[in-house]
């Protein structure tokens, strides 16, 4: 059965700081595993997507790491501002006859506070 | 200019009620995409359209009907709504079916009382 766990569930950080948060997953075939942003009341916003073959992807303050062989991926926040206060979702797609199947992880909700 | 735009943003029905829920999109793309964000903030896909053909039908019941007019719209109809229809529903658009980028709405929040 095709997964993706995220974690932690929830995280709070003063601003200014440094987090990571982490992605598993058990999706096959793989095809790319992308990162979300989700701000309350909207709908997720595309950070990064990496292939198979790609080990990190940076977007600004976000970088995000894939380690194929074990299935997992990070997304590390550099120098948090208020405004990364959101919801960070993992997603990971497989190949299937429709083309792109996503897998959504539940999200990992991130506060930054003053 | 908006990308991909949903009407409406909130719905509030009762037991039983049909109702549809509209997306657009603007972005010349030809796969549209609706999935569900239940209150443990999952999101799940339901139907996916390339062209206006149906090329993914999650397991969904019946009472849930998408149609396509033309590939800038994907409206989604609900027959007999029940609680558990409660939700958020996000539609979303991609250039084809084999694009990794899509892009999704604001989302409909629907609470059936």
């Amino acid at each position: 059965k095709n997964q993706v766990e995220q974690s932690p569930q929830s995280l709070i950080i003063l601003e200014g700081k440094n987090c990571t948060l982490q992605c598993n997953y058990t999706v096959s075939p793989f095809s790319n595993l992308r990162w979300y942003k989700q701000d309350t009341g909207r709908g997720p916003v595309s950070l990064t997507i990496m292939t198979f073959s790609e080990n990190t992807k940076s977007n600004g303050r976000y970088t995000a790491t894939l380690d194929a062989d074990t299935k997992q991926s990070s997304l590390h926040i550099t120098a948090s501002q208020l405004s990364d206060s959101a919801s960070y979702i993992c997603v990971v797609s497989g190949w299937g006859a429709a083309g792109n199947k996503l897998t959504f992880g539940g999200g990992t909700r991130v506060l930054v506070k003053p | 200019d908006t990308a991909v735009s949903q009407t409406p943003k909130y719905l509030v029905t009762q037991m039983g009620n049909d109702k549809s829920i509209k997306c657009e999109q603007n972005l010349g793309h030809d796969t549209m995409y609706w999935y569900k964000q239940d209150s443990k903030k999952f999101l799940k896909i339901m139907f996916s359209y390339n062209n206006k053909e149906l090329i993914i039908n999650e397991t969904v019941p019946n009472r849930f009907s998408p149609k396509s007019p033309d590939k800038a719209h994907l409206n989604l109809h609900i027959n007999s709504l029940e609680l558990g229809d409660s939700a958020v529903y996000f539609c979303a658009s991609s250039q084809d079916r084999q694009s990794y980028e899509q892009y999704f709405g604001p989302g409909t929040r629907l609470t059936v009382t």
